[in-house]
């Protein structure tokens, strides 16, 4: 596809509950983030890869976050034993260099609503 | 430390100019941005300056820089109905990937 795209759109799970959130980048795009957007509040960077390790984890809430990146492309964030302040829109974004170089456009994708009951 | 702030709504009549404020507190920025969220859509990005500049014009957004008070501001000319949307500011760091964004500012044009 032309874009960053996530799975699932939507997803409502039940508070103690493990999750899954999936990000497709642009295909030959290096670098890959996380972030969270919760209800009336800026994004809040969560985690970086460049290719297959992450450099750049340090927004990473908690111990009950985690993602990985597998092939230098699609990635998951899994988020363990699901609190209600887990609730929120976590978006992914892909640019082709990373490394904070000069250019190096992010391009987000629509995100995944999460809500945890 | 890293913070960026903007006011959280701004209303403005069709065809008038809007003005989205954001003030950032690290002057180690190095670049500075302006993102539009519309609704069920991911971010886009709009412009983006080096602090080294003070000053981007693309079209009908102009971006001010004032690094010395560490003040940016986005201004859309003849705002058109298809401008609302939430805009965010944001900064990042030539040594990291991560951008920081501030809570965004909600533009809603009346006619």
């Amino acid at each position: 596809g032309a874009g960053v795209s996530q799975s699932p759109s939507n997803k409502v799970t039940e508070k103690g509950k493990d999750v899954e959130l999936r990000c497709d980048p642009i295909s030959g795009h290096t670098a890959l983030y996380w972030y969270r957007q919760s209800l009336g509040q800026g994004l809040e960077f969560l985690i970086y890869f460049q290719g297959n390790s992450a450099p750049d984890k340090s927004g990473l809430p908690s111990d009950r976050f985690s993602a990985e990146r597998t092939g230098g492309s699609v990635s998951t964030l899994t988020i363990q034993r699901t609190q209600q302040e887990d609730s929120a829109v976590y978006l992914c974004a892909s640019s082709l260099l990373g490394g904070g170089l000069a250019g190096d456009e992010q391009f987000f994708g629509p995100g995944t609503r999460l809500t945890v009951l | 430390g890293e913070d960026v702030e903007q006011s959280l709504f701004l209303s403005v009549r069709e065809g008038d100019s809007s003005v989205i404020n954001c003030t950032y507190t690290d002057s180690s920025s190095t670049y500075l941005y302006w993102y539009k969220q519309e609704p069920g859509a991911g971010l886009q990005l709009l412009t983006y300056i080096f602090s080294n500049m003070d000053m981007k014009q693309d079209q009908r957004l102009t971006v001010l820089l004032n690094k010395k008070d560490k003040h940016l501001s986005l201004r859309i000319a003849d705002t058109q109905t298809g401008d609302s949307a939430i805009y965010f500011c944001a900064e990042s760091y030539s040594s990291a990937s991560k951008i920081i964004f501030g809570s965004g500012t909600r533009l809603s044009i009346r006619p």
